[in-house]
């Protein structure tokens, strides 16, 4: 079946330092979701990429989907306290039965 | 607009006790997913549906059914619960199956002694 691999599990940083998560999947696929699940809380959307090599910048936030559509990352730069928690991403297939694969997700923990 | 509600939120059960997972959403959203979240193992799909009266197995469906009788409720049964089905879980709904945002819930932690 569809596997989506991210890496890596834990990160510790300290504050301002800059943030990279990484998701690679088994399989092409049709688009990218990224989500944020704060301590103790539910998963969060911030952002879907769907085209091959494509960019997207949300502040401090920059995601990136491959050119074959197989691996994506997301990056935070000059990290803040409030960019605490886990970061996920979720890969869907093209065709029928679009379900979301997700990652095993990245703990990001921000020391002050 | 609540969202995405679960009823209840914490729920400790003996082994082969039976439950039901109640979720609802008030966003008319056709798709609803249940997932479950392990440590270190991220959110696996359980059941999902693709509309009122429809149910399809996930990743994971073993030990678990569900039902959507309406379209706004999403129902996640445990028929016979194990200790292997201690878990957070996470209901969620969308407009469009993999193609938009999902929307989850507050979660329900579950313990089985």
């Amino acid at each position: 079946g569809q596997q989506v691999m991210q890496i890596p599990q834990y990160q510790h940083v300290q504050e301002g330092e800059d943030f990279t998560t990484y998701c690679n999947s088994s399989t092409t696929l049709s688009n990218i979701q990224w989500y944020k699940q704060r301590p103790g809380g539910h998963p969060v959307f911030l952002i879907q990429l769907v085209k091959s090599g494509e960019v997207k910048k949300q502040k401090r936030l920059t995601f990136q989907f491959g050119e074959a559509k197989k691996n994506s990352s997301l990056h935070i730069t000059a990290t803040q306290t409030t960019d605490v928690g886990t970061y996920f991403c979720a890969g869907s297939l093209s065709g029928s039965a679009r379900q979301l694969t997700f990652g095993s997700g990245t703990q990001l923990t921000v020391l002050p | 607009n609540a969202g995405v509600t679960q009823t209840p939120k914490f729920r400790v059960l003996k082994t082969g006790q039976s439950m039901t997972l109640l979720c609802a959403q008030d966003m008319n959203h056709e798709y609803m997913y249940w997932y479950r979240q392990d440590p270190g193992m991220g959110l696996r799909l359980i059941h999902y549906s693709v509309g009122e009266g429809t149910t399809a197995k996930g990743e994971v469906p073993d030990g678990y059914n569900v039902s959507r009788l309406k379209k706004q409720n999403f129902l996640l049964g445990l028929e016979s619960a194990a200790p292997s089905q201690t878990s957070v879980y996470f209901c969620a709904s969308s407009f469009i199956q993999g193609g938009s945002e999902q929307f989850f819930g507050p979660g329900t932690r579950l313990t089985v002694l």
